[in-house]
């Protein structure tokens, strides 16, 4: 049980376009999702953390109009990389936490890049 | 401020037992998680502690001491496999994942 799936697994796209990136709960309700960007060599940096229904929380740093967050659903969290630059390349991976649940699920990740 | 502490790098050798550390600084304290990291993967959930002491599961064990702040991973008869990053995180009073920078674990045969 507990699987997050994540889609796109790679995407390639050109300076100044939109990416959407997908993170589902397959098999239980993620109360909160998770979003964190990760560069080569480097550890995980939380970007964001969503509750389901309302506005994510971004961290400091994170801009919220470049880095739109939607958890519409208990299921679905969605990312989208507005007007993307090369600087914005990496790997993009979602985690999901059910109700009461300690443990964060993570997905396959993203792997972004922007040429 | 929070922070994790953890080696950058380690060097064992296949069939060897290796150690590695993880000391925390953080605000509130409810749980530490010790996770795997392949390159170019994302992180898989390795354990668990909450509790003082060790927690052993298969070749792999997690110790925990909340009055120092510290854990470490014990992982035995090492496999080639096991060359990956190991992450240590805390969960802290406000349910937040707070990261270590990881520990890129090399096995030479």
């Amino acid at each position: 049980g507990a699987v997050v799936s994540q889609h796109p697994s790679r995407v390639i796209c050109k300076s100044g376009t939109s990416v959407k990136i997908e993170c589902r709960s397959l098999d239980f309700q993620a109360t909160t999702m998770f979003w964190y960007r990760q560069f080569p060599k480097q550890s995980l940096m939380l970007m964001a953390t969503s509750n389901e229904g309302s506005k994510a929380t971004y961290e400091q740093g994170v801009e919220k109009d470049k880095f739109l967050i939607n958890h519409a659903s208990l299921t679905l969290s969605t990312l989208t990389v507005t007007s993307a630059h090369p600087e914005d390349s990496s790997f993009y991976i979602c985690s999901a936490r059910g109700a009461g649940d300690h443990e964060q699920y993570f997905g396959p990740g993203t792997r972004l890049t922007v040429t | 401020g929070q922070n994790i502490d953890q080696p950058t790098e380690m060097t064992a050798t296949e069939g060897a037992i290796v150690q590695i550390n993880c000391t925390y600084q953080t605000s509130g304290f409810n749980g530490l998680f010790w996770y795997q990291q392949h390159a170019g993967e994302a992180p898989t959930f390795l354990s668990y502690n909450v509790l003082d002491g060790l927690e052993e599961k298969g070749r792999f064990s997690s110790f925990l001491s909340r009055s120092k702040g510290y854990s470490y991973l014990l992982l035995k008869e090492l496999q080639m496999k096991d060359s990956a990053s190991y992450l240590c995180a805390v969960l802290n009073s406000n349910y937040q994942l707070i990261w270590g920078a990881g520990t890129k674990l090399i096995i030479k045969p």
